[in-house]
């Protein structure tokens, strides 16, 4: 069956150091990668995707995230964090070819620590 | 604000009443997806439109059902409302990219409480 993964349920760094969430995906072929970020008592907000080409995908708010074929891994990065990324974040994935949404993973907490 | 706007934004039922959610968004997109949240579940999609007229089902879209008459418009309804629909729910609304078909804009959810 197709999932996605973060082992991570919760994260805590330092303000103005590095994050990398982690994020996992088990389909038959490549999917189509996302990063989605929810602020408490809000919606979710599309930070990056990944359909193909570079592996190295530049999001909003300074954020990006690789792709790892070999490792089946997407991973989002940040090089400083700022007290205001504390959020939960999503990772999801799309098989392609029809409209039946997403498949997200359960969510990586994020705790900024002064 | 343009976006994807959702009503109410709190409500607690009884257990066997009925309610409908209304999502509502002003960018004409042609799909909209309902998602439910739970605690450590991440979001489920329910059920999703592909356009005005058309709906179809997601991984858990029992106990739901869903109109889409107008291509703004993306209602979700609870005929009989169980405790274990209790959750946050999400409407969303995107386009076609020519590869993915993502949901590219949420609303803020919709608190239900069954009790």
């Amino acid at each position: 069956a197709q999932s996605v993964t973060q082992p991570d349920i919760h994260i805590t760094v330092s303000e103005g150091a590095s994050l990398e969430l982690r994020c996992n995906y088990s389909y038959g072929a490549t999917p189509y990668l996302f990063w989605y970020v929810q602020s408490p008592g809000q919606g979710l907000q599309l930070l990056l995707k990944y359909f193909s080409g570079d592996t190295l995908v530049q999001g909003i708010k300074g954020f990006e995230a690789e792709f790892k074929r070999s490792q089946s891994s997407f991973n989002l990065r940040k090089p400083s964090v700022h007290w205001s990324d504390a959020a939960e974040y999503f990772c999801a994935a799309d098989s392609g070819g029809g409209a039946d949404g997403l498949t997200f993973g359960k969510g990586t907490h994020l705790i900024i620590q002064p | 604000n343009a976006g994807v706007t959702q009503t109410p934004k709190f409500r607690v039922l009884k257990t066997g009443q009925s309610m409908t959610l209304l999502c509502a968004q002003d960018m004409n997109h042609e799909y909209m997806y309902w998602y439910r949240q739970d605690p450590g579940m991440g979001l489920r999609l329910i059920h999703y439109s592909v356009g005005e007229g058309t709906t179809a089902k997601g991984e858990v879209p029992d106990g739901y059902n869903v109109s889409r008459l107008k291509k703004q418009n993306f209602l979700l309804g609870l005929e009989s409302a169980a405790p274990s629909q209790t959750s946050v729910y999400f409407c969303a609304s995107g386009v076609t990219t020519g590869v993915s078909n993502q949901p590219q804009h949420f609303g803020d959810g919709t608190r239900l409480s069954i009790l």
